[in-house]
């Protein structure tokens, strides 16, 4: 199986910072990671995701970093806005063809 | 885009009760899976299927049973339920393969009282 452990729970920032989320996973054979953003009475949608092949991965405004070595990825919002404001859950999958093992989630709170 | 429905969108029942909640997908996707939403835990896996008649238990399996009898269709079912199971119920479907995309569906607010 796998666990994996998300920090901060609740993130406040200010409108033009950038925001930063942290994971860590524990199975080592873990080889994809998706980051999901789920708004007020949404459903979650995935914004992003790296394979274990990549450290770096970038899309508009949304940067995610993968280390391998401490079993450690990362979110990181740039120039963040008020539709950034959301829940964010990581996730991480063993296996080609199993099921994703969610963090916690990341309540981001974006202050004017 | 995927689309996933899912009913009923709530549903209050007592304890003890008999509960089936249902989602379909239409977009052929191989994988359906059924997760549980609670405050401080995030998303947790209950059961998933990656066809008809296939079942695979996920990471908090206890006082639920599925059935997928359709590519199409994966029902979740509570025959006894308990106050520990209101919840949000999200129901997903990916593709196999790859690095599959999970859609959501709606969700189903469940209240056991």
């Amino acid at each position: 199986g796998e666990q994996v452990e998300q920090l901060p729970s609740i993130l406040r920032v200010q409108e033009g910072s950038s925001a930063s989320i942290n994971c860590t996973y524990e199975n080592s054979a873990s080889n994809y990671f998706p980051w999901y953003k789920q708004e007020p009475g949404e459903n979650p949608k995935l914004i992003i995701d790296i394979r274990s092949n990549m450290e770096r991965k970038q899309t508009q405004g949304l940067i995610v970093l993968l280390d391998k070595k401490a079993k450690r990825f990362s979110l990181h919002i740039t120039d963040t806005q008020p539709g950034d404001s959301a829940m964010y859950f990581c996730a991480a999958r063993t296996g080609f063809a199993s099921a994703l093992t969610f963090g916690s989630g990341t309540k981001v709170i974006v202050l004017p | 885009e995927a689309a996933v429905t899912q009913s009923p969108r709530n549903k209050v029942t007592v304890t003890g009760g008999n509960v089936t909640l249902s989602c379909r997908q239409t977009n052929s996707h191989n994988y359906m899976y059924w997760y549980r939403q609670d405050t401080g835990h995030g998303l947790r896996l209950i059961h998933y299927s990656y066809g008809a008649g296939n079942l695979q238990i996920g990471d908090v399996p206890d006082g639920y049973k599925a059935t997928r009898t359709t590519q199409e269709d994966f029902f979740l079912l509570l025959e006894l339920a308990s106050p520990s199971q209101t919840s949000l119920y999200f129901c997903a479907s990916s593709d196999s393969g790859g690095a599959p995309e999970q859609y959501f569906g709606p969700g189903t607010r469940l209240t056991v009282l």
